[in-house]
C-alpha cells in the first residue's frame, strides 16, 4: 500500500514561535494533498487542499496567513504554524489520494502532536 | 459544501454483540463513503468503503449498507471483540472533485469483555 509519512511526530515549541510539519508521499507522487486538524475527542477538520505548484485552498474559516502551506514537489507539503498559540494545540493529520488507482483511497500520514506552551 | 452526521457518538456493546453506526450525508454528489478506525493518537485506518453504485459491502465481521436515495449509510460490526474499541469515523467524498474527505463527528465504541 501506500505510504505517507509526517515529521516531525511531535513537537512542543513556545507561544509566539513558528513550526513546520512535513508531509510526504513516500512511493507515490501527490499533486494533492489534504491537510486536517484534530482536537482532543473530535473529529478530523480539514483545514486546506495542498495542490502542487499552485496556492493551497483553504476551508472557510481558516486564515491562510497563520497556516502556510508549501507544495513545491509531488512528493511533499509542508504546514507551517505562523506565531503559534495554545489554542493552535492540536493533532495535524495529512493525506493524500493515490493517483491511477481504481477508488479513491486517502492514505493518511501518521501525524503529528502540536503543543504550544 | 458537504455536511455529514454521525450517531450515536458513543457506543458500548458485549463482547459478541453487534454495533451498528450510522450517518447521513447532504451532499448528492458524493460518492464513495469509507469508514475509518482510529486509535488513541494514531492515523485513521480505513476499514471498508463503498461506492454510490453498491448498496452493500461485507468483509468478514463488518459490512456497510448504503441508501443512496435517503442519503444514509451504515456501518454494521457482528461478533465484537475487545480490539474493536476505538473511535468510527464515517466519511464522504466526492470522486469527481480533489476527493477531500468530510468526516462525520466519530463513534466511540466500547466492547466490554
Amino acid at each position: 500500500g501506500a505510504v505517507v509519512s509526517q515529521h516531525p511526530s511531535w513537537v512542543i515549541c513556545k507561544s509566539g514561535t513558528s513550526v513546520k510539519i512535513e508531509c510526504r508521499s513516500l512511493d507515490f507522487q501527490a499533486t494533492t494533498m489534504f491537510w486536517y486538524r484534530q482536537f482532543p475527542k473530535q473529529s478530523l477538520m480539514l483545514m486546506a487542499t495542498s495542490n502542487e505548484g499552485s496556492k493551497a485552498t483553504y476551508e472557510q474559516g481558516v486564515e491562510k496567513d497563520k497556516f502556510l502551506i508549501n507544495h513545491a514537489s509531488l512528493t511533499l507539503s509542508t504546514l507551517t504554524v505562523t506565531s503559534a498559540h495554545p489554542e493552535d494545540s492540536s493533532f495535524y493529520i495529512c493525506s493524500a489520494p493515490r493517483p491511477g488507482t481504481s477508488n479513491n483511497e486517502q492514505f493518511f500520514g501518521p501525524g503529528t502532536r502540536l503543543t504550544v506552551l | 459544501g458537504e455536511n455529514v452526521e454521525q450517531h450515536p457518538s458513543t457506543l458500548s456493546v458485549q463482547e459478541g454483540d453487534s454495533a451498528v453506526i450510522k450517518c447521513t450525508y447532504s451532499d448528492s454528489a458524493s460518492n464513495y463513503f469509507p469508514w475509518y478506525k482510529q486509535e488513541l493518537g494514531k492515523r485513521p485506518q480505513l476499514i471498508i468503503d463503498i461506492r454510490s453504485n453498491v448498496g452493500e459491502k461485507k468483509d468478514q465481521r463488518i459490512a456497510v449498507t448504503l441508501n443512496k436515495t435517503a442519503k444514509h449509510f451504515s456501518l454494521h460490526i457482528t461478533e465484537t471483540q475487545p480490539e474493536d474499541s476505538a473511535v468510527y469515523f464515517c466519511a464522504a467524498i466526492n470522486s469527481g472533485g480533489y476527493q477531500k474527505v468530510t468526516f462525520g463527528t466519530g463513534t466511540k465504541l466500547q466492547v466490554i469483555p
